[in-house]
């Protein structure tokens, strides 16, 4: 149980256009997902809450009209970079958790975003 | 703020040993969570064993265990009869409540010598 979905695995656009990343929890519902951003050889460092119903929260730095989150459902929430610059390539992982006060969060599996 | 801190970027161990990899955090809460997760090379994230910091039995998970020492905010992961397949970065990552987001240790990348 507890599987995240996440799409595409990887990506590559043209500088300037946009990317939309989707995160989905399959066989639960997640009214919080994370998104995070990883460097090669980093940490994960977390971008934004996405919050399902209302906007987003987002890490200091982040700038919220590049990165837009879209949580609109239960089970689905989108991360879109919008004009997309070579600086914006990186690794992209979400994560969420169902109603479990013990659970650790579950991640997708990433989406590698390279643009050129 | 929450920190953590791992202070090994790098560790080996010889296959079927145990290794120890450290971890430290910083926080003035009572009540959390931390946390061991795996990344192998196919970047997929892994949680390898949890702590409740109410909870003073240490956490254990197959060959993993931890050592919570609350006091000195400090969370080790052993691991034991390692594996060719325990070769991967670990992060240690800390967690205020339920629905808080999840801080990340900046990792220790562990090699796994046959």
């Amino acid at each position: 149980g507890a599987v995240v979905s996440q799409h595409p695995s990887r990506v590559i656009c043209k500088s300037g256009t946009s990317v939309k990343i989707e995160c989905r929890s399959l066989d639960f519902q997640a009214t919080t997902m994370f998104w995070y951003r990883q460097f090669p050889k980093k940490s994960l460092m977390l971008m934004a809450t996405s919050n399902e119903g209302s906007k987003a929260t987002y890490e200091q730095g982040v700038e919220k009209d590049k990165f837009l989150i879209n949580h609109a459902s239960l089970t689905l929430s989108t991360l879109t970079v919008t004009s997309a610059h070579p600086e914006d390539s990186s690794f992209y992982i979400c994560s969420a958790s169902p109603r479990d006060r013990e659970a650790g969060y579950t991640f997708g599996s990433g989406t590698r975003l390279t643009v050129v | 703020a929450q920190t953590v801190t791992q202070s090994q970027p790098e560790m080996s161990v010889q296959e079927a040993e145990t290794v120890t990899l450290s971890c430290t955090y910083d926080t003035s809460e009572s009540d959390y969570y931390l946390f061991w997760y795996k990344q192998p090379p196919s970047r997929q994230m892994i949680l390898v064993i949890r702590q409740e910091a109410y909870k003073q039995q240490n956490a254990t998970e197959n060959r993993f265990s931890v050592n919570f020492q609350k006091a000195a905010k400090s969370f080790s992961l052993k691991i034991s009869d390692s594996q060719l397949g325990d070769a991967a970065m670990y992060f240690c990552a800390y967690k205020k409540t339920s629905y808080d987001k999840v801080i990340f240790g900046p990792g220790t990348s562990l090699s796994v010598i046959p």
